[in-house]
């Protein structure tokens, strides 16, 4: 199996862009559709980006997925950013049928 | 729009079997479009896979690190699904969530809200 690093913790100021990656340690990140998840303190996750850079309805625009095939990560970027996108943020790939998550990143808008 | 709601005990003893059940509405359990998913967060930490069940395939499959102690099955007269775990220990401490997943497009698109379960004696 492989694993998915995420930063611990990423900042910013509101109104500004942050991006956060998610590095797969083995195997090619273009195999295997990328998914993103907010989740806000108490609360259950929901997704924000779903098959690399799909938004689902509801999603706003400001929130955007990219793959890079040259580090092997996938990115979440969020821009205009608002004290309501502070969150945990995880991406979530496929190994096989197997479903894995990346640990996490803490996003501070402050 | 589809709703999920995980109920059970939330205080298991070690060496019991953790059971839990996601009852859904406004969908269909029973259709092969979805998958679906028990998810499970200690506290303070991340996200980790359990498995899921699709009902039309009769398919399950569970993360390799838990296999040789969860259940998931189906149970469409009462729209619910539900979990086993069995010789837990404080490390199963966790809120755990059921969650869809198409067969269509990637990804869990509808969550429950989760339940905390502690495993203490």
């Amino acid at each position: 199996n492989f694993m998915l690093t995420q930063p611990h913790s990423v900042s910013e100021s509101p109104g500004k862009t942050v991006t956060i990656s998610c590095t797969r340690s083995s195997g090619s990140i273009d195999s295997n559709y990328v998914q993103w998840y907010r989740q806000r303190p108490g609360s259950s996750p929901t997704i924000v980006i779903y098959e690399d850079y799909q938004r689902p309805s509801g999603v706003p625009d400001r929130f955007s997925g990219s793959i890079d095939s040259s580090s092997n990560s996938a990115s979440l970027t969020i821009s205009g950013l608002k004290t309501e996108d502070e969150a945990d943020y995880y991406c979530q790939s496929y190994d096989d049928a197997d479903r894995v998550f990346g640990g996490g990143t803490k996003l501070t808008v402050l | 729009q589809v709703q999920l709601q995980e109920s059970g005990p939330g205080l298991v003893k070690p060496s019991q079997t953790l059971s839990l059940t996601c009852t859904v509405s406004g969908g269909s359990i029973s259709s092969g479009d979805y998958y679906w998913n028990w998810i499970r967060q200690p506290p303070g930490k991340g996200l980790e896979w359990i498995g899921y069940i699709n009902y039309y395939s009769d398919n399950t499959y569970y993360n390799p690190s838990l296999r040789s102690r969860v259940t998931v099955s189906v149970d469409t007269s009462k729209k619910q699904f539900s979990l086993k775990l069995t010789s837990v220990t404080a490390a199963d401490t966790a809120v755990y969530y059921c969650a869809r997943e198409s067969t269509v497009t990637t990804g869990f698109d509808s969550w429950g809200q989760g339940t905390l379960v502690t495993v203490s004696s």
